[in-house]
């Protein structure tokens, strides 16, 4: 059974500092990893994907992946209130067949 | 484009029974999928389909059938509705963007099973 572990939370943060939320996956093979946000009563919406080690960088978020480890990481610089949400980490083959997701963190940034 | 749309928003059945839940994409994506979320907790996969006439189980496909006639149609088919199967059900759509697949999420079918 392929498994997807985050913290749950709820990570609270002030506003303007750094968010780190964290994922761990169990699937040597996976090949696809993907931070995904939710607002509350609302669908998932992809924020960011990697898929080679190291650092990825998009406006305020970084994506961390260290596949050695099965470890993959978000960071949220300069967090604002409206960045309260939940952040589900997704993990995926090459074939678009076998998304598995994890419990998500709760993520809520104090003003 | 709409993207992937979703109908109805909110349904509430009784026990036993049926209903389709509708999902369309009008994005040309091959791949598409049903998840379902309980409160609290992550998304599950349900069915897949990975082009017309082509579907597969997830990881919980028991109580619930699927079908896929056309590109853009994916309906989810509830028989004889039970209460664990109250949940928030979501069809996603993906493609094969440059480095693998990137999935996009419809709003999503809130269903109350009493």
């Amino acid at each position: 059974q392929k498994e997807v572990e985050q913290n749950s939370g709820p990570l609270s943060v002030p506003e303007g500092a750094i968010a780190s939320l964290n994922c761990t996956y169990s699937d040597r093979g996976s090949q696809s990893f993907f931070w995904y946000r939710q607002y509350s009563g609302k669908s998932p919406e992809l924020i960011m994907f990697i898929y080679s080690n190291g650092d990825k960088e998009d406006g305020r978020f970084t994506a961390q992946l260290n596949k050695a480890s099965q470890y993959v990481s978000l960071l949220i610089r300069d967090s604002q209130p409206s960045d309260s949400a939940t952040y589900l980490c997704a993990v995926g083959d090459n074939y678009g067949q076998n998304f598995v997701f994890g419990p998500g963190t709760r993520l809520s940034v104090l003003p | 484009n709409a993207g992937v749309t979703q109908t109805p928003k909110f349904r509430i059945l009784k026990i036993g029974q049926s209903m389709t839940l509708q999902c369309t994409q009008d994005m040309n994506h091959n791949y598409m999928y049903w998840y379902r979320q309980d409160p609290g907790m992550g998304l599950k996969l349900i069915y897949y389909s990975v082009g017309a006439g082509i579907t597969d189980k997830g990881e919980v496909p028991n109580g619930y059938n699927v079908s896929r006639s056309t590109t853009e149609d994916f309906p989810l088919r509830l028989e004889l509705a039970a209460p664990s199967q109250t949940s928030v059900y979501f069809c996603a759509s993906s493609y094969l963007g440059d480095r693998g697949y990137e999935q996009y999420f419809g709003p999503g079918t809130r269903l109350t099973v009493t």
